[in-house]
Protein backbone atom coordinates (compact mmCIF):
# COMPACT_ATOMS: atom_id res chain seq x y z
CA UNK A 1 0.00 0.00 0.00
CA UNK A 2 1.17 3.19 -1.10
CA UNK A 3 2.36 5.54 1.69
CA UNK A 4 0.55 9.03 1.31
CA UNK A 5 3.41 11.83 1.14
CA UNK A 6 2.07 15.86 2.27
CA UNK A 7 2.05 18.72 1.17
CA UNK A 8 2.31 17.75 -2.43
CA UNK A 9 4.42 20.71 -2.87
CA UNK A 10 6.03 23.38 -1.23
CA UNK A 11 7.59 26.80 -2.53
CA UNK A 12 10.67 28.16 0.33
CA UNK A 13 12.71 31.13 0.45
CA UNK A 14 16.31 30.59 0.85
CA UNK A 15 17.03 30.07 4.93
CA UNK A 16 13.08 29.04 5.61
CA UNK A 17 12.49 25.63 7.22
CA UNK A 18 10.42 23.22 5.66
CA UNK A 19 8.80 19.51 7.16
CA UNK A 20 7.64 16.84 4.59
CA UNK A 21 5.51 13.94 6.31
CA UNK A 22 5.10 10.27 5.08
CA UNK A 23 2.20 8.01 6.71
CA UNK A 24 1.13 4.41 6.11
CA UNK A 25 -2.01 2.60 7.34
CA UNK A 26 0.61 -0.25 8.97
CA UNK A 27 3.33 -0.39 11.40
CA UNK A 28 6.68 -0.51 8.89
CA UNK A 29 9.88 -1.74 8.75
CA UNK A 30 11.69 0.73 7.69
CA UNK A 31 11.25 4.16 5.85
CA UNK A 32 13.21 5.38 3.35
CA UNK A 33 13.79 9.53 2.02
CA UNK A 34 15.21 10.11 -1.24
CA UNK A 35 16.22 13.44 -3.74
CA UNK A 36 15.50 13.64 -7.03
CA UNK A 37 16.69 16.93 -8.65
CA UNK A 38 15.19 17.20 -12.41
CA UNK A 39 16.39 15.21 -14.94
CA UNK A 40 18.59 13.07 -12.80
CA UNK A 41 18.60 10.21 -10.76
CA UNK A 42 16.62 9.71 -7.06
CA UNK A 43 19.68 9.79 -4.56
CA UNK A 44 19.50 8.10 -0.72
CA UNK A 45 19.01 10.64 1.58
CA UNK A 46 18.52 8.01 4.91
CA UNK A 47 16.98 5.55 6.21
CA UNK A 48 15.21 4.90 9.94
CA UNK A 49 14.65 1.77 11.41
CA UNK A 50 13.81 1.77 14.99
CA UNK A 51 10.59 3.30 16.13
CA UNK A 52 11.31 6.89 18.06
CA UNK A 53 14.65 7.03 15.71
CA UNK A 54 16.12 10.34 14.73
CA UNK A 55 18.56 10.69 12.04
CA UNK A 56 20.12 14.07 10.73
CA UNK A 57 22.00 14.83 7.65
CA UNK A 58 23.96 18.09 7.16
CA UNK A 59 20.87 20.66 7.75
CA UNK A 60 18.19 17.74 6.56
CA UNK A 61 16.83 15.31 9.35
CA UNK A 62 14.54 12.89 9.73
CA UNK A 63 12.17 11.23 12.37
CA UNK A 64 10.46 7.94 12.70
CA UNK A 65 7.63 7.56 15.03
CA UNK A 66 7.23 5.19 18.33
CA UNK A 67 4.77 3.40 16.24
CA UNK A 68 6.42 3.28 13.00
CA UNK A 69 3.97 4.51 10.67
CA UNK A 70 4.43 7.72 10.02
CA UNK A 71 8.18 9.42 9.33
CA UNK A 72 8.91 13.51 8.99
CA UNK A 73 11.79 14.71 6.97
CA UNK A 74 12.92 18.45 8.07
CA UNK A 75 14.75 20.68 6.08
CA UNK A 76 16.13 23.35 8.01
CA UNK A 77 17.44 26.85 6.64
CA UNK A 78 17.12 25.27 3.16
CA UNK A 79 19.49 26.08 0.22
CA UNK A 80 19.08 26.90 -3.52
CA UNK A 81 20.58 23.21 -3.74
CA UNK A 82 17.44 21.39 -1.62
CA UNK A 83 14.92 21.83 -4.46
CA UNK A 84 13.79 18.70 -6.01
CA UNK A 85 11.15 15.80 -5.22
CA UNK A 86 11.26 14.50 -1.83
CA UNK A 87 10.06 10.81 -1.72
CA UNK A 88 10.00 8.42 1.17
CA UNK A 89 10.01 4.46 0.29
CA UNK A 90 8.60 2.28 2.83
CA UNK A 91 9.05 -1.53 3.20
CA UNK A 92 6.46 -3.49 5.44
CA UNK A 93 9.04 -6.34 6.60
CA UNK A 94 12.58 -7.04 5.85
CA UNK A 95 12.00 -8.68 2.41
CA UNK A 96 14.99 -7.31 0.17
CA UNK A 97 14.65 -3.51 -0.07
CA UNK A 98 11.38 -4.26 -1.66
CA UNK A 99 10.36 -0.22 -1.81
CA UNK A 100 6.79 1.21 -2.05
CA UNK A 101 6.94 4.81 -2.68
CA UNK A 102 4.92 7.97 -2.01
CA UNK A 103 3.98 9.89 -4.53
CA UNK A 104 6.56 13.00 -3.99
CA UNK A 105 6.57 16.03 -2.60
CA UNK A 106 8.16 18.72 -5.01
CA UNK A 107 10.17 21.51 -2.99
CA UNK A 108 11.13 25.23 -4.44
CA UNK A 109 13.60 26.94 -2.87
CA UNK A 110 13.93 30.75 -3.98
CA UNK A 111 16.47 32.89 -3.64
CA UNK B 1 30.69 4.69 -6.07
CA UNK B 2 28.22 2.39 -7.50
CA UNK B 3 27.28 2.89 -11.02
CA UNK B 4 23.89 1.95 -12.17
CA UNK B 5 24.27 2.42 -15.74
CA UNK B 6 20.74 2.30 -18.32
CA UNK B 7 21.47 1.86 -22.12
CA UNK B 8 19.47 4.09 -23.32
CA UNK B 9 18.06 7.75 -22.15
CA UNK B 10 15.28 8.19 -24.40
CA UNK B 11 13.86 5.34 -26.76
CA UNK B 12 10.40 6.04 -28.90
CA UNK B 13 8.63 2.74 -30.37
CA UNK B 14 5.62 1.98 -32.04
CA UNK B 15 2.49 0.08 -30.36
CA UNK B 16 2.82 -3.71 -30.14
CA UNK B 17 6.74 -3.68 -30.84
CA UNK B 18 8.97 -5.75 -28.69
CA UNK B 19 11.19 -3.35 -26.10
CA UNK B 20 14.26 -4.27 -24.41
CA UNK B 21 15.94 -2.08 -21.93
CA UNK B 22 18.77 -2.99 -20.16
CA UNK B 23 20.30 -2.06 -16.94
CA UNK B 24 23.85 -2.95 -15.60
CA UNK B 25 25.50 -2.21 -12.01
CA UNK B 26 28.91 -2.70 -10.96
CA UNK B 27 28.97 -3.36 -7.53
CA UNK B 28 28.14 -6.94 -7.70
CA UNK B 29 24.75 -5.87 -5.34
CA UNK B 30 22.38 -9.22 -4.90
CA UNK B 31 19.30 -7.11 -5.56
CA UNK B 32 17.98 -5.02 -8.56
CA UNK B 33 15.19 -3.64 -9.34
CA UNK B 34 12.45 -2.02 -11.92
CA UNK B 35 10.55 0.74 -11.22
CA UNK B 36 8.26 3.38 -13.68
CA UNK B 37 7.78 6.53 -12.63
CA UNK B 38 4.73 9.14 -13.75
CA UNK B 39 3.64 12.52 -12.49
CA UNK B 40 1.92 12.08 -9.50
CA UNK B 41 2.09 8.49 -8.64
CA UNK B 42 5.89 8.20 -7.67
CA UNK B 43 7.55 5.51 -8.71
CA UNK B 44 5.87 2.10 -8.84
CA UNK B 45 8.10 -1.21 -8.40
CA UNK B 46 7.33 -3.70 -11.44
CA UNK B 47 9.57 -6.56 -10.89
CA UNK B 48 12.27 -6.70 -9.04
CA UNK B 49 15.19 -9.73 -8.65
CA UNK B 50 17.12 -10.84 -5.46
CA UNK B 51 19.72 -13.16 -7.34
CA UNK B 52 20.55 -14.58 -10.68
CA UNK B 53 17.29 -15.89 -12.05
CA UNK B 54 15.19 -15.22 -9.20
CA UNK B 55 12.25 -12.77 -9.56
CA UNK B 56 9.57 -11.48 -7.84
CA UNK B 57 6.30 -9.10 -9.62
CA UNK B 58 5.99 -6.04 -7.75
CA UNK B 59 3.36 -3.50 -7.89
CA UNK B 60 2.90 -3.65 -11.49
CA UNK B 61 4.13 -6.59 -13.30
CA UNK B 62 1.23 -6.93 -15.82
CA UNK B 63 2.45 -6.00 -19.36
CA UNK B 64 6.28 -6.82 -18.58
CA UNK B 65 8.25 -9.44 -17.75
CA UNK B 66 12.35 -9.35 -16.59
CA UNK B 67 15.17 -12.08 -17.11
CA UNK B 68 18.59 -12.00 -15.10
CA UNK B 69 21.41 -14.37 -16.70
CA UNK B 70 23.95 -12.65 -15.18
CA UNK B 71 24.42 -10.66 -11.98
CA UNK B 72 25.20 -7.33 -13.00
CA UNK B 73 22.79 -6.97 -15.58
CA UNK B 74 18.61 -6.87 -15.58
CA UNK B 75 16.44 -6.69 -18.33
CA UNK B 76 13.00 -5.43 -18.54
CA UNK B 77 10.88 -6.35 -21.25
CA UNK B 78 7.32 -5.37 -22.85
CA UNK B 79 6.13 -7.54 -24.81
CA UNK B 80 3.79 -5.64 -26.69
CA UNK B 81 4.39 -1.89 -25.91
CA UNK B 82 1.25 -0.19 -25.59
CA UNK B 83 0.34 3.77 -25.19
CA UNK B 84 0.23 3.13 -21.37
CA UNK B 85 3.39 2.29 -20.64
CA UNK B 86 4.72 5.83 -21.99
CA UNK B 87 6.94 6.51 -18.52
CA UNK B 88 10.45 7.13 -17.50
CA UNK B 89 11.75 3.50 -16.24
CA UNK B 90 14.07 3.65 -13.65
CA UNK B 91 16.58 0.76 -12.53
CA UNK B 92 18.12 0.40 -9.09
CA UNK B 93 20.12 -2.18 -7.33
CA UNK B 94 21.16 -2.28 -3.85
CA UNK B 95 23.00 -4.85 -1.18
CA UNK B 96 20.59 -4.24 1.20
CA UNK B 97 19.88 -0.88 2.59
CA UNK B 98 20.02 1.73 0.39
CA UNK B 99 18.57 2.09 -3.01
CA UNK B 100 21.62 3.10 -6.33
CA UNK B 101 19.32 4.21 -9.07
CA UNK B 102 20.15 4.73 -12.71
CA UNK B 103 19.51 8.48 -14.59
CA UNK B 104 16.10 6.41 -16.29
CA UNK B 105 14.98 5.38 -19.67
CA UNK B 106 12.38 8.08 -20.90
CA UNK B 107 10.05 5.90 -23.12
CA UNK B 108 6.81 6.79 -25.44
CA UNK B 109 4.93 4.63 -27.28
CA UNK B 110 3.34 5.85 -30.32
Amino acid sequence: QQPVQSPQAVILREGEDAVINCSSSKALYSVHWYRQKHGEAPVFLMILLKGGEQKGHEKISASFNEKKQQSSLYLTASQLSYSGTYFCGTELNNAGNMLTFGGGTRLMVKP
Amino acid sequence: DVKVTQSSRYLVKRTGEKVFLECVQDMDHENMFWYRQDPGLGLRLIYFSYDVKMKEKGDIPEGYSVSREKKERFSLILESASTNQTSMYLCASSLGGALHFGNGTRLTVT
